[in-house]
């Protein structure tokens, strides 16, 4: 059975403090994994999309990376804007995807 | 360009009462897709679409059923005897899949917000 799990559950961070969120998973075969990004009251909202190990994406202050167990979403010099919650999900070839339940992002002025 | 859209945006429904949800996405994306939305648990897939005409469950389908008729943007979700455990917050998605490639992006609609009493 497919499973992602997200760490931390919550994290605070001040203005330009650098940090990283970790998205664990397990699953029978790996079609892709993806990073979204949700604000309060709002659907998500896609910001990469990672197919093989070794693989990086950049996007501003984002940057995410994958491994064959883990994924990493790094946030450089954060800005309260980048406030919200982030989604990690995994799709396997039964075309099913699982989503993890989030990382809280607050960043502090 | 609307993007993914969902009807309604809230509904408060009484236990065993019945209601559909509608989505619609102008991309002219072939697959399309529910979630539901519960607090420290995710997203979790309901039913998905590959195809016009085609539906298949998910993880949670019990007590749900969908539709994807011949307007293949559209995609219903509907709920025959409303329970209070269908109290959630509901998504639409719809992606892309290029023939022989993986399953691109997904974009989701707004949700609906769904109370059942």
């Amino acid at each position: 059975e497919d499973q992602v799990t997200q760490s931390p559950e919550a994290l605070r961070l001040q203005e330009g403090e650098s940090s990283s969120l970790n998205c664990s998973y397990t699953v029978s075969g790996l079609r892709g994994l993806f990073w979204y990004r949700q604000d309060p009251g709002k659907g998500p909202e896609f910001l990469f999309t990672l197919y093989s190990a070794g693989e990086e994406k950049e996007k501003e202050r984002l940057k995410a990376t994958l491994t064959k167990k883990e994924s990493f979403l790094h946030i450089t010099a954060p800005k309260p804007e980048d406030s919200a919650t982030y989604l990690c999900a995994v799709q396997d070839y039964g075309q099913n995807f699982v989503f993890g339940p989030g990382t809280r992002l607050s960043v502090l002025p | 360009n609307a993007g993914v859209t969902q009807t309604p945006k809230f509904r408060v429904l009484k236990t065993g009462q019945s209601m559909t949800l509608l989505c619609a996405q102008d991309m002219n994306h072939e697959y399309m897709y529910w979630y539901r939305q519960d607090p420290g648990m995710g997203l979790r897939l309901i039913h998905y679409s590959v195809g016009e005409g085609t539906t298949a469950k998910g993880e949670v389908p019990d007590g749900y059923n969908v539709s994807r008729l011949k307007k293949k943007q559209n995609f219903l979700l509907g709920l025959e005897s409303a329970a209070p455990s269908q109290t959630s917050v509901y998504f639409c998605a719809s992606s892309y899949s290029r023939a022989g490639g993986p399953v691109d992006t997904q974009y989701f609609g707004p949700g609906t917000r769904l109370t059942v009493l």
